[in-house]
């Protein structure tokens, strides 16, 4: 079956620039999503169609996608966004899947 | 404003079925694709299932192709999700989200657990 592949954990220091990255073979030819969980708590729609922002989600949260690999970066992270982050697409034949996710430390 | 309100979740002993519900409100229903997730204590998210707008079209997750079946009601604006053969491994907290471009709305789940 069709996996997407995140880091485990992705640690950085407020304010600097935190990266996630998602491998899938289909991702150059479909869109990926990135959702952000915080505990006990549903997802929330961070990025849709590789690079565009929900109306309401900050303007540091950006998406870019290249080849095999999507990529979430949050630009200047603050406390707040500490949580769990999955990347969401579909295979080829559409069917859906998460990535692995990765939880970001802010610290 | 926008809810999802999934039910339908309890404890459930090993080899039975169940069915969870998800009642919408606040959006035309019958304009969104609506999904199944689920998320096992600790663990990642798990798409389960879609059904398009009308109700027509279905996908499953592989692993539970022939174990789940999601339909919906679109006069009762509400979304199900039928398990049968249910395994301890099931126990999860079981979302549905709906989506239409940008605009995406998730439940705050159901818990599932499947205990004997």
């Amino acid at each position: 079956s069709y996996e997407l592949t995140q880091p485990p954990s992705v640690s950085v220091s407020p304010g600097q620039t935190a990266r996630i990255t998602c491998s899938g073979d289909a991702l150059p030819k479909k869109y990926a999503y990135w959702y952000q969980q915080k505990s006990g708590q549903a997802p929330m729609l961070v990025i849709y169609e590789d690079t565009k922002r929900p109306s309401g989600i900050p303007e540091r949260f950006s998406g870019s996608s290249s080849g095999t690999m999507a990529t979430l970066t949050i630009s200047g992270a603050q406390v707040d966004d500490e949580a769990d982050y999955y990347c969401y697409s579909t295979d080829i034949s559409g069917y859906h899947v998460f990535g692995t996710g990765t939880k970001v430390t802010v610290l | 404003q926008v809810q999802l309100v999934e039910s339908g979740g309890g404890v459930v002993q090993p080899g039975r079925s169940l069915r969870l519900s998800c009642a919408v409100s606040g959006l035309t229903f019958s304009a969104y694709g609506m999904h199944w997730v689920r998320q096992a204590p600790g663990k990642g998210l798990e798409w389960l299932a879609v059904i398009s707008y009308d109700g027509s079209n279905t996908l499953y997750a592989d692993s539970e192709k022939g174990r789940i079946s999601i339909s919906r009601d679109n006069f009762k604006n509400t979304l199900y999700l039928q398990m049968n053969s249910l395994r301890p491994e099931d126990t999860a907290v079981y979302f549905c989200f709906a989506r239409n471009g940008s605009l995406d709305y998730w439940g705050q789940g159901t818990l599932v657990t499947v205990s004997s």
